[in-house]
């Protein structure tokens, strides 16, 4: 059974551009669950989908929003990117809503980094 | 709002001996998670616990969740150099809105 899979791996962009990523949950996970990486800060909860609807968010600014497509697959999108949006995004997915007794399988992340 | 502590930040240990690692919290959770991330890419689970008392072993690693539900320990025996890498527990609580709270993570070196 494939992974979580995400995509790019890596990002260069500069201040004020928006991006774009990517995730695709394993085969029959329905929730997908992103996450924000930084040393500082270790992981921070960014937002979960289920069935295309928004269950969850975290305590980000508005301009990093998200979706998630009837294949269950899922995208994020960070708008007028900031030095400190650098980090590693990392997607997460569970069969069931909460992942509460199906815990979350994570991608390898894309490595985003702003200049 | 809800934060897990691991402690200390980095853990040094020689290959072939124990560690223990914990996790708390000032908040109940009911269910508590161990992941370990490798440099270069995403954490991946070791253990998961749902039911305060619980005891559970994976290989080598064995887990438990406090009676209290403020806390967990992982426990790694006869370490060996695969174990290096960033250790973090995770706590959630019911509901179907529930995410995860992750702590700092604890990076485990383990000399040869």
């Amino acid at each position: 059974k494939a992974g979580v899979t995400q995509t790019p791996r890596y990002l260069i962009k500069t201040r004020g551009q928006q991006v774009t990523l990517s995730c695709s949950p394993i085969s029959g996970h329905r929730s997908v669950s992103w996450y924000q990486q930084t040393p500082g800060q270790g992981l921070q909860f960014l937002f979960e989908y289920f069935s295309e609807t928004q269950r969850n968010k975290g305590n980000f600014p508005g301009r990093f929003s998200g979706r998630q497509f009837s294949n269950s697959r899922s995208e994020m999108n960070v708008s007028t990117l900031e030095l400190g949006d650098s980090a590693l995004y990392l997607c997460a997915s569970s069969p069931r809503e909460g992942s509460y007794n199906s815990p979350l399988h994570f991608g390898n992340g894309t490595r985003l980094t702003v200049t | 709002g809800q934060q897990l502590n691991q402690s200390p930040q980095s853990m040094f240990i020689q290959e072939g001996e124990d560690v223990s690692m914990n996790c708390t919290s000032s908040s109940i959770f009911n269910t508590w998670l161990w992941y370990k991330q490798d440099p270069g890419e995403g954490p991946v689970l070791l253990i998961a616990l749902y039911k305060a008392g619980e005891l559970t072993s994976n290989g080598r690693l064995t887990a438990q969740f406090g009676i209290t539900r403020k806390d967990s320990f992982l426990n790694i025996s006869a370490s060996i150099p695969s174990d290096v890498g960033i250790y973090f527990c995770a706590g959630q609580l019911n509901g179907a809105n529930s995410k995860l709270t992750f702590g700092k993570g604890i990076t485990l070196s383990v000399r040869p």
